[in-house]
């Protein structure tokens, strides 16, 4: 079946301006995950939806980024006045329900490229 | 907190050889251990996992991890290079924030098959 896929797969931005990135999940997949990775960062866990539950924030740099989850399903990131700091490729993953069970596998999209000048 | 090192961020091979790729852990619970390969321009692709039961896990493409928890490791190998074999490397612990089961990555490692 398909995969995830994500949306630009490159974006190339001025400073200040906002963007948003789309990521439509697997099939299915209650569970949602955004991920960025940078040079010299990694790859940092930045939020997480799961069914109707409230998102889980905690990974989320700063109160400029933001993401929703639309009827349970596609995803978007905003990031609002970009700054050079923020270019990394942002990594969208699924999987079908974390809770209360033994194995969790994230499948992952290609990611979105962002690059800030 | 759970964390994962990988150690060595570049790690080079001839065609045929062992690879070793390592990692190691730190949990205060039991972890559910990841091996992800990412080619160039990719997503991350999942080569294998440890939740429990057999502590050698054979994954895709021929890779294999055993999972130690004397040694906290849960090292990536696969017996004979290929060039194909060329990308980079990712280790991960499965965390929980509250509800939540997010994967806390190790910094990577980057293979080189040469001939």
């Amino acid at each position: 079946g398909a995969g995830v896929s994500q949306s630009p797969s490159n974006k190339v931005t001025e400073k200040g301006k906002d963007v948003e990135l789309r990521c439509d999940p697997i099939s299915g997949h209650t569970a949602l995950y955004w991920y960025r990775q940078s040079l010299g960062q990694g790859l940092e866990f930045l939020i997480y939806f799961q069914g109707n539950s409230a998102p889980d924030k905690s990974g989320l740099p700063s109160d400029r980024f933001s993401a929703e989850r639309t009827g349970g399903s596609v995803s978007t990131l905003t990031i609002q006045r970009t700054q050079q700091e923020d270019s990394a490729v942002y990594l969208c993953a699924s999987s079908r329900d974390p809770r209360g069970r033994r194995e969790e596998t994230q499948y992952f999209g290609p990611g979105t490229r962002l690059l800030v000048l | 907190a759970q964390s994962v090192t990988q150690l060595g961020s570049h790690v080079s091979v001839s065609e045929g050889a062992l690879v070793l790729l390592r990692c190691n852990y730190s949990s205060s619970v039991p972890p559910y251990l990841f091996w992800y390969v990412q080619y160039p321009n990719q997503g991350l692709q999942l080569l294998l996992k440890y939740t429990t039961g057999a502590t050698l896990v054979k994954g895709i493409n021929g890779f294999e991890a055993e999972f130690k928890k004397s040694e906290t490791s849960f090292h990536l190998t696969k017996p004979s290079a290929h060039m194909s074999d060329a990308a980079e490397y990712f280790c991960a612990v499965r965390s929980y924030t509250g509800t939540a089961s997010k994967l806390t990555f190790g910094t990577g490692t980057r293979l080189q098959v040469t001939l």
